[in-house]
């Protein structure tokens, strides 16, 4: 099946820095999406993005499909941006299942 | 709008009982979902529901998972008798469409099972 791997594993920043989060992928999609997991351990949908560019206030996502990658970008970081990020994608063959990675766990210090 | 809800939150019981988790999804909601979460990991589906048919339930262990959704709209996952190996958080989520994998998905805040 389809793999999807995520960089960094854990990433530590001070409040008001910008990170970038990665989610590779070893197939084509034709369905990806960001969640963040926060410490309560509720899934968010932040983005639907198969294709290109979308921005929802400090965060914003980029999906470069035929390379197989995307990237999640957070700004301004706050506290309650801590959690873990997930991508999860369709593959556009095969399973149609959406398949998650293995997250990025993203630690806000005040 | 209210968003998917489960119960119980959390679950704590003896290896070797049964144990069954709650799904409403959100309303008009016809696609819903049961994922397995392990810790550090993210969520594995289990089964997928379109209305009350089970279209997708490849990763359901079928000796001693059941899921159900009789009439179309929340839905009932079962384990009988639980292992000491399925102490996990058990999600469920719900879509108003799937049309080959495009969907969004919207997740409840899970039930954690603790299997002693």
């Amino acid at each position: 099946g389809i793999q999807v791997e995520q960089s960094p594993p854990d990433l530590i920043l001070q409040e008001g820095a910008n990170s970038t989060l990665r989610c590779n992928f070893s197939d084509s999609v034709n369905n990806l999406q960001w969640f963040h997991q926060n410490p309560w351990g509720q899934l968010i949908n932040l983005f639907y993005i198969p294709s290109g560019t979308k921005q929802n206030g400090r965060l914003s996502a980029t999906t470069v499909a035929t390379e197989r990658y995307s990237l999640l970008y957070i700004s301004s970081s706050q506290t309650t941006d801590s959690g873990v990020y997930f991508c999860a994608v369709h593959a556009n063959f095969g399973n149609e299942k959406l398949t998650f990675g293995t997250g990025t766990r993203l630690t806000i210090i005040p | 709008e209210a968003g998917v809800v489960q119960s119980p939150r959390y679950k704590i019981i003896e290896k070797k009982q049964p144990v069954a988790f709650w799904c409403n999804p959100i309303s008009g909601h016809n696609t819903l979902y049961w994922y397995l979460q392990n810790l550090g990991q993210g969520p594995e589906l289990l089964i997928r529901y379109e209305n009350e048919e089970a279209v997708d339930d490849s990763q359901l262990p079928k000796d001693r998972f059941s899921a159900e959704r009789l009439k179309g709209v929340d839905s009932t996952l079962k384990i009988q008798p639980a292992e000491l190996g399925d102490s996990a958080v058990y999600l469920c989520a719900s879509s108003s469409e799937w049309t080959s994998g495009v969907d969004t998905q919207y997740f409840g805040p899970g039930t954690r099972l603790t299997v002693l």
